[in-house]
């Protein structure tokens, strides 16, 4: 069974300075992985997404993840924090199955950005 | 840029009542998913829905809940008689091919009392 570890559920930055939000998942088999944003009343947006291309992936608004199999991890990061960036992370594995994506979401992380 | 729309975008209920939660996908989307938060937990799937039937469900979706596309444009959640626990937030998301990327709708606060 898929499953979805992250490791802190609130994160406090300062603006201009790195953020790591950080993800551990299991797999029974090569899985693809998502990060999702929330911000406060909207829905969920696609930050990036890895499906067995390459383990840097980049996505919107400056953030990228790194897959790293051996680590089970897919940590994301973005080196210059903004004020807009404050909002819940989710960190999803895709369960597969016959017919489309079933997402298995960690419990997401919320970033706090202070000026 | 085409989204998926979500209505009502908060539902209060009674215990015992019926509710519709409408959700219009996009257009050529062909894989449709609800999933639901109760407030402070983890986003849950509940179910996915393929060629006009489920394709799977998680335990969460009893026979209290159904799913239907009646007119080829909207996908909506019936809970047949509402209880405390499902209050939550409701997405709706759809995905255009197997493998690609799910859009989720902006949710549906949904408040049982």
């Amino acid at each position: 069974a898929q499953s979805v570890t992250q490791l802190d559920s609130h994160v406090s930055v300062s603006e201009g300075t790195p953020v790591l939000l950080r993800c551990n998942y299991s797999s029974s088999y090569s899985p693809s992985l998502f990060w999702y944003v929330q911000h406060p009343n909207k829905g969920l947006q696609l930050l990036l997404k890895y499906t067995s291309a390459a383990t840097l992936v980049k996505g919107i608004n400056g953030f990228e993840a790194e897959f790293k199999k051996s680590e089970t991890s897919f940590h994301l990061t973005k080196p210059s924090a903004h004020m807009s960036d404050a909002a819940e992370y989710f960190c999803v594995v895709s369960r597969g199955g016959n017919y489309g994506q079933n997402f298995v979401f960690g419990p997401g992380t919320r970033l706090s950005v202070l000026p | 840029e085409p989204e998926v729309t979500q209505t009502p975008s908060h539902q209060v209920t009674q215990m015992g009542q019926e509710v519709i939660l409408r959700c219009v996908p996009i257009s050529n989307h062909l894989y449709f998913y609800w999933y639901r938060q109760i407030l402070g937990q983890k986003v849950e799937f509940l179910v996915s829905f393929y060629n006009n039937e489920i394709s799977e469900k998680s335990e969460i979706f009893d026979d209290q809940f159904s799913v239907e596309r009646p007119d080829g444009s909207n996908f909506t959640l019936k809970i047949r008689s509402t209880k405390l626990e499902d209050s939550a937030m409701y997405f709706c998301a759809s995905e255009r091919e197997r493998d690609n990327e799910q859009f989720f709708g902006p949710g549906t606060r949904l408040t049982v009392l």
